[in-house]
């Protein structure tokens, strides 16, 4: 596709539900990201894929939360047993490998609430 | 470590008049810096971007900034508003080698008035 892609869109959990979030980038985009935006704050970052090693999760905030990316193409943001404070949106961006550049293209999306 | 700093969560202009939007940056080796905007249930849309070339960056829909070194600041501006530039606008920092992530300001809300 021409730009990158994230199903579902809107995502309404109860508490202790687990939920998986998608994110198609674009084609022979070698890096991927993932950011949780919350209510009224910037994009912080979750974790960095180069096709599909993981290279940093520094930014996961506990181990409920896992990522995958096993063909080094769609990756998959999984959320074990959700909690109110995971409300937010899910930001997938892609980037070329060009070193030193690293223009990211975003999304739109997966806003998930958690009831 | 990296940080970036948006003065003013919100600001107003009229239709027409100068956009200034503030950010200073962190950073311990020579950063790359982005402005993106964001629309209500979109995404981030690159506006521009500063890698090392010249200070002074062009981007998208008449908008520019400026990289001032000795300021560590990058500053968005557009002469003259439109009411299609009523967005939220982050500044972002990655030192463009090791860690590849973005380190986001909290945004600044644009508002224009007609």
């Amino acid at each position: 596709g021409a730009g990158v892609s994230q199903s579902p869109r809107y995502k309404v959990a109860k508490r202790g539900q687990d939920v998986a979030l998608r994110c198609d980038p674009i084609s022979g985009h070698v890096s991927l990201f993932w950011y949780q935006q919350a209510l009224g704050q910037g994009p912080e970052f979750l974790t960095y894929f180069q096709n599909e090693a993981q290279l940093d999760k520094s930014g996961l905030p506990s181990d409920r939360f896992f990522a995958e990316r096993p063909e080094g193409s769609v990756s998959t943001l999984k959320i074990q047993r959700t909690q109110q404070e995971d409300s937010a949106v899910y930001l997938c961006a892609s980037s070329t490998d060009r070193v030193g550049y690293n223009e990211q293209f975003f999304g739109p999306g997966t806003r998930l609430t958690v009831l | 470590a990296q940080s970036v700093t948006q003065l003013g969560s919100h600001v107003s202009v009229s239709e027409g008049a100068l956009v200034l939007l503030r950010c200073n940056y962190s950073s311990s080796v020579p950063p790359y810096l982005f402005w993106y905007v964001q629309y209500p249930n979109q995404g981030l849309q690159l506006l521009l971007k500063y890698t090392s070339a010249a200070t002074l960056v062009k981007g998208i829909n008449g908008f520019e900034a400026e990289f001032k070194k000795s300021e560590t600041s990058f500053h968005l501006t557009k002469p003259s508003a439109h009411m299609s530039d009523a967005a939220e606008y982050f500044c972002a920092v990655s030192d463009g080698t090791g860690r590849r992530a973005l380190t986001f300001g909290s945004g600044t809300r644009l508002q224009v008035q007609p």
